[in-house]
């Protein structure tokens, strides 16, 4: 069965330093989501693509996240400088689009520890 | 705008008894909703969702949910627990065609008793 992937698992950095991470969908879906899950809550959406485009980042914070997807297929998110409060889980996820298949399907996610 | 209010943090059965876990959405177009699991240190698993069809809903592992329009509610239900079923339980909201990102509620940390 096909599956999201996601790497790393997990990330362990100092405050202020760069991180990145990346999410290879399954193949086929044109749709691509990011969400941050903060220890003890839901996920929330950061950002959301339609093929290379970015169809929603109302929730993504600018000055310090970014995230790509230039080939419409893996997608990478990343954090410049990294902050205590950025510690959660990254989760990515995919839908194909199509009338029936709207269901998101998640990878396993990045945990990410900002010391 | 649209929300998600999962009542109780955490939920404790017994093995074999009824499993209850309360979602009520507040959304102001027709939703879609889903119920995800996540174990330890994983991603989230889909159960089963309601897109506008039937309104009992089955899905993986016994679970089911009942969509009411008229309470704004969307249930899960499975018959008898199982120590397997310990997990944390997502409810999720989107608007009718299923095309934006999710809305979550906080959890519900199911809690299976021997």
């Amino acid at each position: 069965e096909a599956e999201v992937a996601q790497s790393p698992r997990y990330k362990i950095t100092e405050k202020s330093q760069a991180v990145a991470f990346w999410c290879d969908p399954i193949s086929g879906h044109a749709t691509l989501y990011w969400y941050r899950q903060i220890l003890g809550q839901g996920p929330e959406l950061l950002v959301q693509f339609q093929d290379e485009s970015v169809v929603d980042d109302s929730q993504l914070p600018k000055d310090r996240f970014s995230a790509e997807r230039l080939k419409g297929v893996d997608s990478t998110l990343k954090i410049q400088p990294a902050e205590l409060g950025d510690s959660a889980m990254y989760l990515c996820a995919s839908s194909s689009g199509q009338p029936s298949g709207y269901t998101q399907y998640f990878g396993p996610g990045t945990r990410l520890t900002v010391l | 705008a649209q929300s998600v209010t999962q009542l109780g943090s955490h939920v404790s059965v017994s093995e074999g008894a009824l499993v209850l876990l309360r979602c009520n959405y507040s959304s102001s177009v027709p939703p879609y909703l889903f119920w995800y699991v996540q174990y330890p240190n994983q991603g989230l698993q889909l159960l089963l969702k309601y897109t506008s069809a039937a309104t009992l809903v089955k899905g993986i592992n016994g679970f089911e949910a009942e969509f009411k329009k008229s309470e704004t509610s969307f249930h899960l239900t499975k018959p008898s627990a199982h120590m397997s079923d310990a997990a944390e339980y997502f409810c999720a909201v989107t608007p009718w065609g299923g095309a934006d990102g999710l809305t979550f509620g906080k959890g519900t940390h199911l809690i299976i008793q021997p």
